[in-house]
Order: structure tokens, then C-alpha cells, then sequence
């Protein structure tokens, strides 16, 4: 299973932007790479994915290096409402099953 | 967007007993779903992938035996946890992937079970 690492934790002040960082250096050339997010005692919630080229959506950017061993997902401006735990994902092409890492925990200070 | 439903929200059982929890795909048809648990500040592991008319697949330290799985139709999918032990306690989350396009997967809101 292709691997990923994120830091355990991180902090934001309200309406400053954040940069998730993911390394994922085993990936494979098929490989996407999904975020979600998670609240308490919530299922996971989709916030952006994507295969090569930078990725823009309402929630959110995603960032991938060129070689692709990493990328990161920005928050334009955080919210208090974004304070979560956010995953990166390796989404196998041919089995199109997930394995979540330990993802990081955004908190987001007023 | 595609909605997931699951079924209870929260169960509390006795040491023994067996608990089913449901898994529905309200707007959309779902040849496949994935059951996932969830130990306190723990990630999702995934369990078991449910197939439509088929044998769940399972993954690799999981008891077929213990987590049954069903999938008889499109929209539903069950999780049956049978002699269920205090170490069964979790949160357990499924989802259910839409085949066209580039497959996302969406998740239900979770199942708390506490067994006493």
C-alpha cells in the first residue's frame, strides 16, 4: 500500500492561509491523491484530489510537486469551522481502495 | 452531492450479542462500498470491501467470520458484528464509491458502537 506522511498537528489563526503538508514518496504513476477531512465523530469528507497539474475547488487548492513525491493542500482563509483532521490519500488506480495515514490536526485559533 | 446514510447512529450491546449496521447510498447506485473502523484518536482502517451481489473482500488481520457482510442490493450494504466484545467498541464509518468518472468515494457519518 502507497504510503503517506503528514504532520501530527498543526495551528492557524482565523483568516490567515494554511499549507497541509503531504509527502508521499512511494507513489506510483497512477496513483491520485485525495484529501479529506474529518471532524469529531463525523465520517470523512472530500475536500479536493488530483493526478498532476494543481487542482483549484470552492473548499480548497492542491498543490503537486512536479516529481510528485509530495503535495500540499491549501486553505485560502481559515475558518474555525476547518479545524479538523485532514488526510492525504493515495487512491490505487486498480483497486481503487483507500488507506488512510495518520493525518494531520488543524486547529484553527479566532 | 451524493449523500450516505448509516444506520444506527449510536448502538450500545451486550457482551455476546451480535449488532447490524446499515449502509445506504441514497441518490446514487453503489456497486461497491467499504466498511472502515475507527479507534479513539486513531485513523480509518479499511476492513472489508462489499461487493454487489458477491463475497465481501476483506483485508489482510480482519475475521470474516465475526464482521459478516452483505451487500444484496445497490444502495444497502450491512455490517454485522456477531459475539460482539468490549474490544468491538468503535466508531465504524462506511462508504460507497461512485463507478463513473474517476470513482470518489463518499462516506456515511459513522456508526458509534459501544459493547458492554
Amino acid at each position: 500500500d502507497a504510503k503517506t506522511t503528514q504532520p501530527n498537528s498543526m495551528e492557524s489563526n482565523e483568516e490567515e492561509p494554511v499549507h497541509l503538508p503531504c509527502n508521499h514518496s512511494t507513489i506510483s504513476g497512477t496513483d491520485y491523491i485525495h484529501w479529506y477531512r474529518q471532524l469529531p465523530s463525523q465520517g470523512p469528507e472530500y475536500v479536493i484530489h488530483g493526478l498532476t497539474s494543481n487542482v483549484n475547488n470552492r473548499m480548497a487548492s492542491l498543490a503537486i510537486a512536479e516529481d510528485r513525491k509530495s503535495s500540499t493542500l491549501i486553505l485560502h482563509r481559515a475558518t474555525l469551522r476547518d479545524a479538523a483532521v485532514y488526510y492525504c490519500i493515495l487512491r490505487d488506480y486498480n483497486f481503487n481502495k483507500f488507506y488512510f495515514g495518520s493525518g494531520t490536526k488543524l486547529n484553527v485559533k479566532p | 452531492g451524493a449523500v450516505v446514510s448509516q444506520h444506527p447512529s449510536r448502538v450500545i450491546c451486550k457482551s455476546g450479542t451480535s449488532v447490524k449496521i446499515e449502509c445506504r447510498s441514497l441518490d446514487f447506485q453503489a456497486t461497491t462500498m467499504f466498511w472502515y473502523r475507527q479507534f479513539p484518536k486513531q485513523s480509518l482502517m479499511l476492513m472489508a470491501t462489499s461487493n454487489e451481489g458477491s463475497k465481501a473482500t476483506y483485508e489482510q488481520g480482519v475475521e470474516k467470520d465475526k464482521f459478516l457482510i452483505n451487500h444484496a442490493s445497490l444502495t444497502l450494504s450491512t455490517l454485522t458484528v456477531t459475539s460482539a466484545h468490549p474490544e468491538d467498541s468503535s466508531f465504524y464509518i462506511c462508504s460507497a464509491r461512485v463507478e463513473a468518472g474517476w470513482k470518489e468515494q463518499y462516506f456515511g457519518p459513522g456508526t458509534r458502537l459501544t459493547v458492554t
